[in-house]
């Protein structure tokens, strides 16, 4: 079965500073990957998605993911974090017709 | 921008009580799904439902749960006795073609008591 990993539990980063956080999924073939944030107490909202063609997708927002398929990675990345970033972050991949979500990366942006 | 609309936003049930969690999908939407997240915890897949049908299920999908969609536009979770542990926020969420991803309401935040 499909699975995602996220690494990072909790990021604490200052505002300006740069942000990556790490995903890294199981399967080998074909793969449909989603970036979806949560802002406290919100729903789940779409920042991005892979299907295929250029691996270097932007999303809303300013983020963007890389999809390195030789090390099963789609890492979420921004230059410079606002304080309005903070939020709770999922990775997920399409499994047949459902999604198999990381179990999320907290961040924390202070002024 | 379409949205997926879910009601109540938080509703408070006795244990063994029966629940209804309603969702209304985008218009033109064909799959539908409910997803649920424990607090603290990872978001997690529980059914979907595709042409008047369950076309998957998780583990966490027992007789306790059941879906339907009763009139072409809502689509329901009822959940028949619950259990403490069912307290968590249910999500629903519907997708048109599989690769366009997917679009989440904001969730029912089920309190069993």
């Amino acid at each position: 079965a499909q699975s995602v990993s996220q690494h990072n539990h909790h990021v604490i980063l200052s505002e300006a500073a740069s942000l990556e956080l790490g995903c890294n999924y199981s399967y080998g073939g074909t793969v449909n990957l989603f970036w979806y944030v949560q802002y406290p107490g919100q729903h789940l909202q779409l920042l991005l998605k892979y299907f295929s063609g250029d691996p270097l997708v932007k999303g809303i927002k300013g983020f963007e993911a890389e999809f390195i398929k030789s090390k099963f990675s789609f890492n979420l990345r921004k230059p410079s974090v606002q304080w309005s970033d903070t939020a709770e972050y999922f990775c997920a991949v399409r499994s047949t017709d459902k999604l198999i979500f990381g179990t999320g990366t907290r961040l924390q942006v202070f002024p | 921008e379409p949205e997926v609309t879910q009601t109540p936003s938080h509703q408070v049930t006795q244990m063994g009580q029966e629940v209804i969690l309603r969702c209304v999908p985008i218009s033109n939407h064909l799959y539908f799904y409910w997803y649920r997240q424990i607090l603290g915890q990872k978001v997690e897949f529980l059914v979907s439902f595709y042409n008047n049908e369950i076309s998957e299920k998780s583990e966490i999908f027992d007789d306790q749960f059941s879906v339907e969609r009763p009139d072409g536009s809502n689509f329901t979770l009822k959940i028949r006795s619950t259990k403490l542990e069912d307290s968590a926020m249910y999500f629903c969420a519907s997708s048109g073609y599989l690769d366009y991803g997917y679009t989440f309401g904001s969730g029912t935040r089920l309190t069993v008591v």
